[in-house]
């Protein structure tokens, strides 16, 4: 059963502290998402790729955060210096060419991250 | 504007009967695609079902099924017989535009409904 692979599940760290989150795409996936999740704004998305390359990254405070996919099996959202607002639950999503028309993406579960 | 609004915070149903969880959305593209997901408390959000603006009829997928309502804009999602798995947030999203050649497109999610099956 194919699946989105993300680490940490869980990530507490202090005021200051990079903060590195780590994505395995579905196998054969040339698509990749990173979202946030937090109570307050939902799930907002931050970046995503496409067969490697950045398409879109409006959503992502461009200060602090970086998203990068060093090959096509990693993919990786890095905050430097984290803040207490950071916190929230970071997803990944992968997609393919045959889900593409509909737009459907794979989640992984997540990383909960909690800055303090 | 929201683009996507989802009323009911909660939900409350009995085992094996149906339950509508509502959503409805705001656009002004003519082509638009419109999503269900189910987030349960493991946290992976997975993918419900699908309906296309294009679509004549209703999207379905097993106990799942899309009542869309284009005039109205509206796209609830029905859970036939629920069951004890089926106690999850769900979340309404779409994407707006037509499906692109050269990839995805941004999607917008809703704020989500959390759905309690009672035994």
């Amino acid at each position: 059963d194919a699946r989105v692979t993300q680490t940490p599940r869980h990530k507490v760290t202090e005021m200051g502290q990079e903060v590195t989150m780590r994505c395995q795409p579905i196998l054969g996936h040339n698509t990749v998402f990173w979202y946030r999740q937090t109570m307050m704004q939902g799930l907002e998305l931050l970046a995503y790729f496409r067969n490697r390359a950045p398409l879109d990254d409006s959503g992502m405070p461009k200060d602090r955060f970086s998203a990068e996919m060093p090959d096509a099996t990693l993919a990786t959202l890095k905050i430097q210096p984290s803040e207490p607002r950071d916190s929230a639950v970071y997803f990944c999503a992968s997609g393919t060419h045959r889900d593409q028309a509909k737009n459907i993406q794979y989640f992984g579960a997540g990383t909960r991250l909690s800055v303090l | 504007a929201q683009k996507i609004t989802q009323t009911q915070p909660g939900m409350f149903v009995q085992e094996k009967e149906a339950v509508t969880l509502d959503c409805t959305y705001d656009t002004s593209d003519p082509s638009y695609g419109l999503f269900w997901y189910k987030q349960p408390s493991s946290g992976e959000m997975i993918f419900l079902i699908y309906q296309g603006s294009y679509d004549q009829q209703n999207a379905t997928e097993g106990r799942y099924s899309l009542n869309f309502q284009k005039a109205r804009k509206s796209a609830n999602l029905v859970i036939s017989a629920s069951q004890l798995g089926d106690s999850a947030m769900y979340f309404c999203a779409m994407r707006e535009g037509l499906p692109s050649s050269g990839g995805y497109q941004k999607v917008t999610f809703g704020t989500g409904t959390k759905l309690q099956v009672i035994p």
